[in-house]
């Protein structure tokens, strides 16, 4: 059992390039989040989602987009890079309303 | 979502119980309290939640006030490995079930 798998772990992009982060989970979960991770900060919700076809945005949405085709794969896409934009992301996925969240290893970007 | 507050961060000797404080005075009837601790920069990982009653597993036991307004996280016997970031969060069980918002946590420093 695999459970949330992230690719890619490390990722430098330039400035102005767009780039996907793939979240997959086999659980059959039916709610997936993206959150990012300033160095020394807590998670802050980017996108969300509570079913496929469903998704809503969280507390630092701009510059991502986020769509939700299957139940297993949470794709969050990167428009246009920005410095602001380096950071570790997470992806999580949650069984039902009040299970408890599933996180990947985590993706490291740095956009330069 | 009910917003929790958190010591920055707290030291423990190793082999005694860890107890970590949580404060959700503005938590509503609904809401579970849920925590994760994150080491390194790892994926968090669940803990353990609970809504109004106290609970224990294997890994700690949660411990919330009879107002509900804070609640209180204990590792009976801290190791070394204990050492991390937690996180207490409040959450309603139902399609919220992935828009989780995490704070800042507390640094749990277990020294020898």
């Amino acid at each position: 059992n695999a459970g949330v798998t992230q690719t890619p772990k490390f990722q430098v992009l330039k400035t102005g390039q767009s780039m996907t982060l793939q979240c997959a989970q086999d659980m059959n979960h039916e709610y997936m989040s993206w959150y990012r991770q300033d160095p020394g900060m807590g998670l802050r919700l980017i996108h969300y989602s509570v079913g496929a076809g469903i998704t809503d945005q969280g507390e630092v949405p701009n510059g991502y987009n986020v769509s939700r085709s299957t139940t297993e794969d949470f794709p969050l896409r990167l428009l246009s890079a920005a410095p602001s934009q380096t950071s570790v992301y997470f992806c999580a996925s949650t069984s039902w309303s009040v299970g408890e969240a599933f996180f990947g290893q985590g993706t490291r970007l740095t956009v330069v | 979502d009910a917003k929790t507050t958190q010591p920055p961060s707290m030291d423990c000797a190793e082999g005694r119980a860890a107890n970590l404080p949580c404060n959700h005075s503005t938590i509503s009837g609904n809401e579970y309290v849920y925590w994760y601790r994150q080491i390194h920069s790892q994926g968090p990982q669940y803990i353990i939640h609970g809504l109004k009653n106290n609970e224990t597993n294997e890994m700690a036991s949660l411990i919330i006030t009879e107002d509900r307004k804070s609640s209180t996280l204990i590792l009976p016997h801290a190791t070394l490995r204990d050492t991390a970031v937690y996180y207490c969060i409040v959450r309603v069980g139902d399609t919220n079930a992935g828009k989780s918002t995490f704070g800042d946590g507390t640094t749990l420093t277990v020294k020898p």
